[in-house]
C-alpha cells in the first residue's frame, strides 16, 4: 500500500455541473477525512468517517456537498451544481483510530469551476 | 476562540542554515495534541512531528527538533542544516483533547524557501 490516493488530480468543470472525487485511504485505516484548501490558507475540515459511518460534517458542507464511504474503504465526495466559490484543492486523509494519531494525506484533487 | 498563529509568512534561508518556525496557539482544552505538517509543492501534506500537551520534554529527531512551552502556548519547530528539499509550506496544527484530526486547527502556514 503506497498511501492515500485521490482521483482525479485535477478537474475543470463548468458552473452548474456536478463533480465527484474519489479517495482510497491506507487499507488498515478506519478513519477518513475530507478537507478543503484554498490558496494561501490551511486546510478546512469538511467531514469525517469512522469505517462507513459519517460521524461529523462541518457547517462548510452545504446541501450541495455529499460524501459517502459505503463499505468503509474508499470514499467519494460529490459536489452538485458547482459554483465558482467551490474552486479549491480537496484533500483526503486517513488515520488509525486512537488519540493523537497522525493523518496521512493524499495529493488532493484540484477543482476549478469556470 | 481556538486559533493558531504562525507569524512568519515567508522565510528564505541558504542551504545548511538552521531555521526555526514559530507557532503560538490558543485552545480551550487543558490537554491536547500538537502537530507539525509539511506541504511541498506537490501538494501532499506530510506529517512531521506530534507532541501531547502533558509532556513538555523537547526532542530531536534527525534534523528536526521542537520546543514546546505550555506556559506560553508555543510550539516552535527547528530544522538543522536545512536542505533545498525542505522547501515547503509548514503548518502547525494544534488539536483537541481527543487528538482527533477533525478537530485540528490549521493556520496559514509558513512558506520556507531553502536556496542552494
Amino acid at each position: 500500500d503506497t498511501g492515500v490516493s485521490q482521483d482525479p488530480r485535477h478537474k475543470i468543470t463548468k458552473r452548474g455541473q456536478n463533480v465527484t472525487f474519489r479517495c482510497d485511504p491506507i487499507s488498515e485505516h478506519n478513519r477518513l477525512y475530507w478537507y478543503r484548501q484554498t490558496l494561501g490558507q490551511g486546510p478546512e475540515f469538511l467531514t469525517y468517517f469512522q469505517n462507513e459511518a459519517q460521524l461529523e460534517k462541518s457547517r462548510l458542507l452545504s446541501d450541495r456537498f455529499s460524501a459517502e464511504r459505503p463499505k468503509g474503504s474508499f470514499s467519494t465526495l460529490e459536489i452538485q451544481r458547482t459554483e465558482q466559490g467551490d474552486s479549491a484543492m480537496y484533500l483526503c486523509a486517513s488515520s488509525l483510530s486512537g488519540r493523537g494519531t497522525e493523518a496521512f494525506f493524499g495529493q488532493g484533487t484540484r477543482l476549478t469551476v469556470v | 476562540a481556538q486559533k493558531v498563529t504562525q507569524a512568519q509568512t515567508e522565510i528564505s534561508v541558504v542551504e545548511k542554515e538552521d531555521v526555526t518556525l514559530d507557532c503560538v496557539y490558543e485552545t480551550r482544552d487543558t490537554t491536547y495534541y500538537l502537530f507539525w505538517y509539511k506541504q511541498p509543492p506537490s501538494g501532499e501534506l506530510v506529517f512531521l512531528i506530534r507532541r501531547n500537551s502533558f509532556d513538555e520534554q523537547n526532542e530531536i529527531s534527525g534534523r528536526y527538533s521542537w520546543n514546546f512551552q505550555k506556559s506560553t502556548s508555543s510550539f516552535n519547530f527547528t530544522i538543522t542544516a536545512s536542505q533545498v528539499v525542505d522547501s515547503a509550506v509548514y503548518f502547525c496544527a494544534p488539536g483537541g483533547r481527543a487528538g482527533n484530526n477533525r478537530k485540528l486547527i490549521w493556520g496559514l502556514g509558513t512558506s520556507l524557501a531553502v536556496n542552494p
